[in-house]
């Protein structure tokens, strides 16, 4: 089992569609988790950290369940150019060892 | 403007030649970090350095090598023993050791003909 998994999509959603995907984790003493944007053929960005009483900016939501082990993104009122890649990502810092997920794609059609 | 360049964009290599990519970053990080893409898969890390002149092996050293000689800049080594070195290398940079927000350069395409 991959320490990290995410559902690796594609998500094929309607503008202004809800989307939500998530991210589990299998190390229970991983402590830091982020969620990264990555667009085609380009670099990571971050796009949000994940917090333990959960996160929001702007359509964004972002929330962490520790019990289940996953972390998980909402995006809300979708836009065309929310199309990307989402990558979850776990830090262990105890190891000092962070882990990329393959990454979830999105598509949002007009 | 504070952040990270990797060159070139994209390098194309002959089997059997070694080639080196450079990153660059003026964000005054202690941590640096290289990475590599395939194809529908996440970034599994090459090697990292926390600080200058010390760095550390990570998932995939194998066929690789790095420096540290100065604080801005973490070149990496594709040597001729990597197998498979067709990939997108993505290098970042963080203030600390893999705990903080990474922030990733532009990328170098290598595709080995």
């Amino acid at each position: 089992r991959k320490e990290v998994e995410q559902d690796p999509g594609p998500f094929n959603v309607p503008e202004g569609a809800t989307v939500a995907f998530n991210c589990t984790y299998s190390n229970s003493a991983s402590q830091s988790f982020f969620w990264y944007r990555q667009d085609c053929r380009k670099e990571p960005k971050l796009l949000m950290s994940v917090y333990s009483s959960g996160n929001e900016d702007g359509r964004f939501t972002a929330q962490l369940n520790r019990a289940s082990q996953y972390i998980s993104l909402l995006i809300r009122d979708s836009k065309l150019s929310d199309s990307a890649t989402y990558l979850c990502v776990v830090v262990y810092s105890s190891a000092s060892k962070i882990i990329f997920g393959s990454g979830t794609r999105l598509s949002i059609r007009p | 403007d504070g952040g990270i360049t990797q060159s070139p964009k994209y390098l194309f290599r002959k089997e059997g030649q070694n080639v080196t990519l450079s990153c660059e970053q003026n964000l005054n990080h202690d941590a640096m970090y290289w990475y590599r893409q395939d194809p529908g898969q996440g970034l599994r890390l090459i090697y990292y350095s926390q600080i200058v002149n010390d760095f550390q092996k990570g998932d995939i050293a194998e066929g690789y090598s790095v420096s540290r000689e100065k604080k801005e800049s973490f070149p990496l080594t594709v040597t001729s023993a990597q197998k498979n070195p067709t990939a997108f290398y993505l290098c970042a940079s963080s203030i600390g050791l893999r705990t903080d927000t990474q922030y990733f350069g532009p990328g170098t395409r290598l595709t080995v003909l």
